[in-house]
């Protein structure tokens, strides 16, 4: 069955940290990835997404995702959070049918980031 | 400006009611799609859409009814027949080809008393 996993529920992290968000997902064909951003009470905007070609993704607000095949991870990374990070992140998998293209998108129960002062 | 839009941002209902979330797209997607979240729990899709007069049942369809009259608009109508009605709904579109994101509404949280 086709799945994605958020290893982390919550990540605390320091104003001006690091910070990694992991996702892994499950799957026997072809895949397209993304990464989404919730601010509390809103819809989720597109971060990123990874279709084809370099395995490196750069997106919005200085974030990044690497696409690693043999791990089937697409992990999120911003190398210096700041306090408007603080959200919930998902990770989305897109899969199209044999038949014929539809996209679904599967979705991760999400992460979320605080940061803090 | 294109975009989704959902009403009402909140909305509240009484036990045994139907209630109905709208949903209108001005992107010129094909595809449209409703999902409930909870928390904790990610996404859910209900009920998608590919195409007008057309629409299939997601994860978690029970409960829940959909038209897709034009092009524009995918309203949701919860019935009296879901059991948990009260999440936080979002609407989505999508040019409905593989690899292509899906654009997000605002969302309409529904609380049933």
């Amino acid at each position: 069955a086709q799945s994605v996993t958020q290893l982390d529920s919550q990540v605390p992290v320091f104003e001006e940290a690091p910070v990694e968000l992991r996702c892994n997902y499950s799957s026997s064909v072809s895949v397209y990835l993304f990464w989404y951003v919730q601010y509390p009470n809103q819809g989720l905007q597109l971060l990123l997404k990874y279709l084809s070609g370099s395995t490196l993704v750069k997106g919005i607000n200085g974030f990044e995702a690497e696409f690693n095949k043999s791990q089937t991870s697409f992990h999120l990374r911003k190398p210096s959070v700041h306090i408007s990070d603080t959200a919930e992140y998902f990770c989305a998998v897109s899969f199209t049918r044999v038949s014929g293209g539809y996209n679904k998108l599967i979705f991760g129960a999400g992460t979320r980031l605080a940061v803090h002062p | 400006d294109g975009g989704i839009t959902q009403s009402p941002k909140y909305l509240f209902r009484k036990e045994g009611q139907n209630v109905t979330l709208s949903c209108e797209q001005n992107l010129n997607h094909d595809a449209m799609y409703w999902y409930r979240q909870d928390p904790g729990q990610g996404l859910r899709l209900i009920y998608y859409s590919q195409i007008v007069n057309d629409f299939q049942k997601g994860d978690i369809a029970e409960g829940y009814s959909v038209s897709r009259e034009k092009k524009e608009s995918f309203p949701l109508t919860v019935t009296s027949a879901q059991k948990n009605p009260t999440a936080f709904y979002l609407c989505a579109s999508s040019l409905g080809q593989g690899g292509t994101e899906a654009f997000f509404g605002q969302g309409t949280r529904l609380t049933v008393v």
